[in-house]
């Protein structure tokens, strides 16, 4: 059984570009939250996608934008990168008639804004 | 606004001895979640243990128990018999009772080492 999969591993971009980073839930999970988790510090929540909406946003700011698919698969985009918006990308997912028993989170994407 | 401290951001335990981490937290809800979760090298967030505040029970799982004090608002994680694969970063997490209010508040992490 697969768990959640997130593409790249890694990715270098440079200041004012744009990226995409990709998420594919655990089989038979609807729901996918986006973490950014700085050196040294816990994830912070980004937003959250359930039926192909964003049901509940952290703060950041606009620049950061996602989408949900129909299979339930997820991006996030980032606009106009900033050197502040290196760190590790997490995405979890979660069944949403049982978020109460946590979630499964992936491997995450590291990326480095130069 | 919910927040979540860890006090301690390294620990050090010999093999085979237990080591408790802190973890407290501030809400004004009555009814939510805490869990703890472990980040090795790997990166992979993995769930080690829940609570559900309204149990008054600690929870257990295996070598990882738990000392929740609704009271004190402190969440503290006991690993017993500890492993050389235990070796990681912890982080205690809260979440709100609410179907519609998912997402995960965390701490800033506690490196866990463990000494053969």
């Amino acid at each position: 059984d697969a768990g959640v999969t997130q593409s790249p591993t890694h990715l270098i971009k440079t200041r004012g570009q744009q990226v995409t980073l990709r998420c594919s839930p655990k089989s038979g999970h609807d729901t996918v939250s986006w973490y950014q988790q700085a050196l040294g510090q816990g994830p912070q929540f980004i937003f959250q996608y359930y039926e192909e909406e964003e049901r509940q946003r952290g703060n950041f700011p606009d620049r950061f934008s996602g989408h949900q698919f129909p299979n339930y698969s997820s991006e996030l985009n980032v606009n106009a990168l900033l050197l502040g918006d290196s760190a590790l990308y997490l995405c979890a997912s979660s069944l949403e008639a049982a978020g109460r028993y946590g979630y499964t989170f992936g491997s995450g994407t590291r990326l480095t804004v130069v | 606004a919910q927040t979540v401290t860890q006090s301690q951001p390294e620990m050090s335990v010999q093999e085979a001895e237990t080591v408790t981490l802190s973890c407290t937290y501030d809400t004004s809800e009555s009814d939510y979640y805490l869990f703890w979760y472990k980040q090795p090298p790997s990166r992979q967030m993995i769930l080690v243990i829940r609570q559900e505040a309204y149990k008054q029970q600690n929870a257990t799982e295996n070598r990882f128990s738990v000392n929740f004090q609704k009271a004190a608002k402190s969440f503290s994680l006991k690993i017993s018999d500890s492993q050389l694969g235990d070796a990681a970063m912890y982080f205690c997490a809260y979440r709100s009772y609410g179907g519609s209010q998912g997402n995960l508040i965390f701490g800033k992490g506690t490196k866990l080492s463990v000494k053969p």
